[in-house]
């Protein structure tokens, strides 16, 4: 069963940084498109970004673009997403996901809490 | 960026009772190849989202028969034909046509 397990949350003050990492295994990470939502406490789902399967072709969202990074290690089958210049706004779960070829699948991790706070 | 507007927001339901969702988005859903990129995910209390429909009305393997989805252009439902306790928890449904994706703002259904 394919299997993403993120991590690299925690507590940062504003303006700090944070690299999240998220851990595939169980399936062919490198064929796939991968992403980060993330969920403010009590609040919605929010896209944040997304890479291609060569890590050549990103995309963020407008509050996020130019602060947060995705990227992806095909030979570690990682995925990480690096925030920067953090701000209490972006507090929340962080999750990334996959979604097969064409939307065929659908598979989330667990997620990882950033908080940011002073 | 499209936006996706769910009603109701929130929705009591009496166990057995039916229930139904509706969602419409700001600009048609249509992708290139044909596919209209509508899905719905369940978020129960504590857990990861879990996507029950994709493309519209297409079901995932798993989930029941209960659970039924329909829609074009711009109106899209999602129903439950008759709810149970298991069923708690917040419904979203997102559009994947145009960067970025965006969900719904969620609706919250609850037993009565």
């Amino acid at each position: 069963e394919l299997k993403l397990v993120e991590s690299g949350g925690g507590l940062v003050q504003p303006g700090g940084s944070l690299r999240l990492s998220c851990a595939a295994s169980e399936f062919t990470f490198s064929q796939y498109w991968m992403h980060w939502v993330r969920q403010a406490p009590g609040e919605g789902l929010v896209w944040v970004a997304r890479i291609d399967n060569y890590g050549s072709f990103t995309g963020y969202v407008d509050s996020v673009r130019g602060r947060f990074t995705i990227s992806r290690d095909n030979a570690r089958n990682t995925l990480y997403l690096q925030m920067n210049s953090l701000r209490v706004e972006d507090t929340g779960i962080y999750y990334c996901a996959n979604f097969g070829f064409d939307w065929n699948d659908a598979d989330w991790g667990q997620g990882t809490l950033v908080t940011v706070s002073s | 960026d499209v936006v996706m507007t769910q009603s109701p927001l929130s929705l009591p339901v009496t166990l057995g009772q039916p229930a139904s969702i509706s969602c419409r988005s700001s600009q048609s859903l249509v992708y290139g190849d044909g596919d209209t990129l509508v899905h719905w995910f369940q978020q129960r209390p504590g857990q990861s989202p879990r996507r029950l429909i994709y493309k519209v009305f297409k079901r995932e393997s798993g989930v029941p028969d209960r659970f039924s989805a329909s829609g074009s252009g711009t109106d899209f439902t999602l129903k439950i034909s008759r709810v149970e306790a298991d069923d708690v928890g917040v419904y979203y449904c997102l559009q994947g046509a145009h960067w970025p994706y965006t969900f719904g703002q969620g609706t919250k259904l609850e037993i009565k």
